[in-house]
C-alpha cells in the first residue's frame, strides 16, 4: 500500500467554486502534512503545511488533517483560473517526503 | 530569485549512453534529493543525501546512481540510459532539521532516451 494516496483526477471548475481535494495517508505516525501545488512545466511549490491535527487557513486556502481517520484535505474558496494546476499532498518521513500522485485542477472562466 | 537550478530543461540521449544530470541549490541546505515524475505515477524519489559524500536509496534506485562532492551540487548519473528512463527529472532540497518539510524544487529537466 502506498504511504499516500490521492485520486489523480481531473477536476474541472468553474471560476467561482470551492474546490475541495483530498488524500488519505497509511502511517498513524506522520505528523506533519503538506500541499504543494505544481503549475505546468514547473516545480512544486509549498502551498501550505499542517503539523498534526487541525485546520490551517491562508486567504482562499484552508488545509485539513483529521489523524484519527487519516484524512488531508484542501479547500479552495473563491476558485479563479490561475489556481489551475496540479495539487500534491505530501507527508514528512525522516528526511524524505512521500507524495501522492497528484490531482490536476482546471478552472474555467 | 532563482534557489534551484538544474542543468538542462531538456535532453535527448540514444540507448546505452551515460547521462548526468546536474543540479546546484545556493541556498546552503543539507539535503538534496532527485526525484523522476511520470503520468499516473506521480514522483517518486531515487536518491537523497544528506551530507556532502552521504546517500541514501530511495524508492527506484535501479539504473542511477548519485554524487555529492560539494554541498550546493548533487549529480544524478545514468550509467547506461534506457528507454524506460524517458521521464522529467527534478531536483529538489532542504533543510535538515527544521524547515524539512519544505523542499525547494528546480525547473525539471526533461529527459527523452531514443
Amino acid at each position: 500500500q502506498k504511504e499516500v494516496e490521492q485520486d489523480p483526477g481531473p477536476l474541472s471548475v468553474p471560476e467561482g467554486a470551492i474546490v475541495s481535494l483530498n488524500c488519505t495517508y497509511s502511517n498513524s505516525a506522520f505528523q506533519y502534512f503538506m500541499w504543494y501545488r505544481q503549475y505546468s512545466r514547473k516545480g512544486p511549490e509549498l502551498l501550505m503545511y499542517t503539523y498534526s491535527s487541525g485546520n490551517k487557513e491562508d486567504g482562499r486556502f484552508t488545509a485539513q488533517v483529521d489523524k484519527s481517520s487519516k484524512y488531508i484535505s484542501l479547500f479552495i474558496r473563491d476558485s479563479q483560473p490561475s489556481d489551475s494546476a496540479t495539487y500534491l499532498c505530501a507527508t514528512l518521513s525522516g528526511y524524505a517526503l512521500n507524495f501522492g500522485k497528484g490531482t490536476s485542477l482546471l478552472v474555467t472562466p | 530569485d532563482v534557489k534551484v537550478t538544474q542543468s538542462s530543461r531538456y535532453l535527448v540521449k540514444r540507448t546505452g549512453e551515460k547521462v548526468f544530470l546536474e543540479c546546484v541549490q545556493d541556498m546552503d541546505h543539507e539535503n538534496m534529493f532527485w526525484y523522476r515524475q511520470d503520468p499516473g505515477l506521480g514522483l517518486r524519489l531515487i536518491y537523497f543525501s544528506y551530507d556532502v559524500k552521504m546517500k541514501e536509496k530511495g524508492d527506484i534506485p535501479e539504473g542511477y546512481s548519485v554524487s555529492r562532492e560539494k554541498k550546493e551540487r548533487f549529480s544524478l548519473i545514468l550509467e547506461s540510459a534506457s528507454t524506460n528512463q524517458t521521464s522529467m527529472y527534478l531536483c529538489a532540497s532542504t533543510q535538515r532539521k527544521t524547515g524539512a518539510y519544505e523542499q525547494y524544487f528546480g525547473p525539471g529537466t526533461r529527459l527523452t532516451v531514443t
